[in-house]
C-alpha cells in the first residue's frame, strides 16, 4: 500500500492565481481531511469528508473548497490564492466506524505551498 | 472541547540520554490521546496512542507515554535517544467517537552527538 499521497510536493503561486492539491488514499478509509500548518502551530483542520458525496468544514475553510466523488481521492480548491494560505498543506485519513472509539489518522508527506 | 498545550517548544538532548517530552491535556470527555512523530520535510506519524486501556502506553521506536488521569499529563519518554529521534512531536488530543483531533504547538527535538 502506499497509504496517503499527495501532490505537488512544492509550488508556488501568485496572488489571485488557482490551483488544487490532490490526494489519494489506496487504505479503503471512509474519512478523509485536509489540515494546513503554520510555522510554530499544530495542524488546523480545514476541511473534511465521511464519504464519497459528503463534505463539511473544518477550523480554517474560508478561501478553500473541496469535493469527493470517490473513496480514494479528496483534492482541495484555492480559487484565489493570497499570501494567508502560504502554508504546508496535510492530507490525512482514517478509517472511523461508527462505534470505534478513537481516531487514528494517516497522514500524507504534504504540499509545501508559497504564494506571492 | 479538547485542548493541548506542549509545554516545551524545543528540547535538545545528548545522544544516549533520556528524552522527556511534556504535554498536559484538557477535556470535557474521557479522551483518546495520541503522539505523532514529523521528521524533516515528511508527513505525521503515529508513535503512540491512548484508548482508556492501560495507563502507560508503548510505542514504536522504544517511545512509550503515560496517562495520568489526576493529573492531565501525558508526557512521552524515551530512555535513550538517537540521532534518529531528531524530529517535531505533536501531543493530540480527541473525544471519543469523535473525528476532530486537536493539536499541540509541537516540540523540537534536536539530539547532539
Amino acid at each position: 500500500n502506499a497509504g496517503v499521497t499527495q501532490t505537488p510536493k512544492f509550488r508556488i503561486l501568485k496572488i489571485g492565481q488557482s490551483m488544487t492539491l490532490q490526494c489519494t488514499q489506496d487504505m479503503n478509509h471512509n474519512y478523509m481531511y485536509w489540515y494546513r500548518q503554520d510555522p510554530g502551530m499544530g495542524l488546523k483542520l480545514i476541511y473534511y469528508s465521511v464519504g464519497a458525496g459528503i463534505t463539511d468544514k473544518g477550523e480554517v475553510p474560508n478561501g478553500y473548497n473541496v469535493s469527493r466523488s470517490t473513496t480514494e481521492d479528496f483534492p482541495l480548491r484555492l480559487e484565489l490564492a493570497a499570501p494567508s494560505q502560504t502554508s504546508v498543506y496535510f492530507c490525512a485519513s482514517s478509517y472511523t466506524p461508527r462505534d470505534k472509539a478513537y481516531n487514528e489518522q494517516f497522514f500524507g508527506p504534504g504540499t509545501r505551498l508559497t504564494v506571492l | 472541547a479538547q485542548s493541548v498545550t506542549q509545554l516545551d517548544s524545543h528540547v535538545s538532548v545528548s545522544e544516549g540520554t533520556p528524552v522527556l517530552l511534556r504535554c498536559n491535556y484538557s477535556s470535557s470527555y474521557s479522551p483518546s490521546l495520541f503522539w505523532y512523530v514529523q521528521h524533516p520535510n515528511k508527513g505525521l506519524q503515529l508513535l503512540l496512542k491512548y484508548t482508556s486501556a492501560a495507563t502507560l502506553v508503548k510505542g514504536i521506536n522504544g517511545f512509550e507515554a503515560e496517562f495520568k488521569k489526576s493529573e492531565t499529563s501525558f508526557h512521552l519518554t524515551k530512555p535513550s535517544a538517537h540521532m534518529s529521534d531528531a524530529a517535531e512531536y505533536f501531543c493530540v488530543v480527541s473525544a471519543p467517537n469523535d473525528y476532530k483531533l486537536s493539536f499541540g504547538a509541537g516540540t523540537t527535538v534536536t539530539v547532539r552527538a
